[in-house]
């Protein structure tokens, strides 16, 4: 079983839709959560940590289960720009150990 | 502030033939990483460290080594490479920022051993 899990995608979505990735984690030692977009042929990206208050910023919102080891992002009013691969990481308090999980693509259609 | 940069850009390599991939930071970062990044596989933890002098194995180390003489530097060397190793090499710093350390990726070094 992989460390972190992500669903396989990948979504095709019309603009203006609302969409939702999973995520879940085995290791219940992870402190700190992370979502990341990955463009084709570049590096990942930080989109937001994930609290466990949860948390939003603008047309995206994590949330983090640690009873469940579910980590989720949101995504509404979906634009043509958040085409991209989405990555879910759980990973130590200090930095270290950051395990990623495999990606769900996203493509949003006009 | 130049972020996380690395060299070179692409690179070709014949099987057997060493080489070194740098890496460099520039935002005082303890924690460097590098990863490998294969279709299908996801980021994978080649090596890490926690600070200057310090480093330590992650999930696929073989074939890799690593050092970390300044908390600037952390450069990746291949001792003998091989078609195994042709992949997409990321390296990353992690910082703390607000409530926890978030991790910022330099752009990626392409290899392709033959």
């Amino acid at each position: 079983r992989k460390e972190v899990e992500q669903d396989p995608g990948p979504f095709n979505v019309p603009e203006g839709a609302t969409v939702a990735f999973n995520c879940t984690y085995s290791n219940s030692a992870s402190q700190s959560f992370f979502w990341y977009r990955q463009d084709c042929r570049k590096e990942p990206k930080l989109l937001m940590s994930v609290y466990s208050s949860g948390n939003e910023d603008g047309r995206f919102t994590a949330q983090l289960n640690r009873a469940s080891q579910y980590i989720s992002l949101l995504i509404r009013d979906s634009k043509l720009s958040d085409s991209a691969t989405y990555l879910c990481v759980a990973g130590g308090n200090y930095g270290q150990n950051f395990v990623f999980g495999p990606g769900t693509r996203l493509s949003v259609l006009p | 502030n130049a972020g996380v940069t690395q060299t070179p850009k692409f690179q070709v390599l014949k099987t057997g033939q060493s080489m070194t991939l740098q890496c460099a930071q520039d935002m005082n970062h303890e924690y460097m990483s590098w990863y490998r990044q294969d279709p299908g596989m996801g980021l994978r933890l080649i090596h890490y460290s926690v600070g200057a002098g310090i480093t330590d194995q992650g999930e696929v180390p073989n074939g890799y080594n690593v050092s970390r003489s300044t908390t600037e530097d952390f450069p990746l060397r291949l001792l003998s490479a091989a078609p195994s190793q042709t992949s997409v090499y990321f390296c990353a710093s992690s910082g703390r920022t607000g409530g926890g350390y978030e991790q910022y990726f330099g752009p990626g070094t392409r290899l392709t051993v033959t």
